[in-house]
């Protein structure tokens, strides 16, 4: 099955800079890529996607590229903000239904 | 719109102890979930359904049941509870799996295994 592995665990940052969570994936049939931000005492929420034949998508502040070659995949947050603080989950889908995380980032940017 | 909602949001249960797990969504979605997260561990799934009357296992179902008798409804189920299951269980649904679907999730519910 796929394994997600995801750094760092724990991120600090200063506000307005930049910060950067890697993911790799094992199963090349994977071609989804979701990102989502976990509030403390919410549930995740999905922030930004990628697919397989696309290496690169931007949102505003965030990104996330996608080296399907070296099977890795990155978010990339500038000029972070105080409200930027959460976990920050990546995950990868190679069959309907089965989705599998990584074990989470815990970012925090201090003002 | 409520979303996802799941009850009951905070349970001590006492080892050995049965209790269900509610999931409700409101968006017609076809696939739901039920998703166990551990401190250091991520999110783990433990059972799924991709319509009504159909359940599958993921990667972590020994010592739950589920059902989905009704397409809104995703109930999770603990026969005999243990302390490894002191967890906080998220529920969540999907438009459709593979490779389009966002996973809306619930704001989880919290289970303490005495």
């Amino acid at each position: 099955g796929e394994n997600v592995e995801q750094h760092p665990s724990t991120l600090s940052v200063q506000e307005g800079d930049s910060a950067v969570i890697k993911c790799t994936y094992s199963d090349s049939a994977s071609n989804y890529f979701p990102w989502y931000k976990q509030e403390l005492g919410k549930g995740p929420q999905l922030i930004i996607d990628i697919r397989s034949n696309v290496g690169e998508k931007k949102d505003q502040r965030i990104a996330v590229t996608l080296n399907k070659t070296a099977k890795h995949f990155s978010l990339h947050i500038t000029e972070t903000q105080p409200e930027d603080s959460a976990v920050y989950f990546c995950a990868g889908e190679p069959n309907a239904g089965k989705s599998t995380f990584g074990d989470g980032t815990t970012l925090t940017v201090k003002p | 719109n409520a979303g996802v909602t799941q009850t009951p949001k905070f349970r001590v249960l006492k080892t050995g102890q049965s209790m269900t797990l509610l999931c409700a969504q409101d968006m017609n979605h076809e696939y739901m979930y039920w998703y166990r997260q551990d401190p250091g561990m991520g999110l783990r799934l433990i059972h799924y359904s991709v319509g009504e009357g159909t359940t599958a296992k993921g990667e972590v179902p020994d010592g739950y049941n589920v059902s989905r008798l009704k397409k809104q409804n995703f109930l999770l189920g603990l026969e005999s509870a243990a302390p490894s299951q002191t967890s906080v269980y998220f529920c969540a649904s999907s438009f459709a799996g593979g490779h389009t679907g966002e996973l809306f999730f619930g704001e989880g519910s919290r289970l303490t295994v005495l």
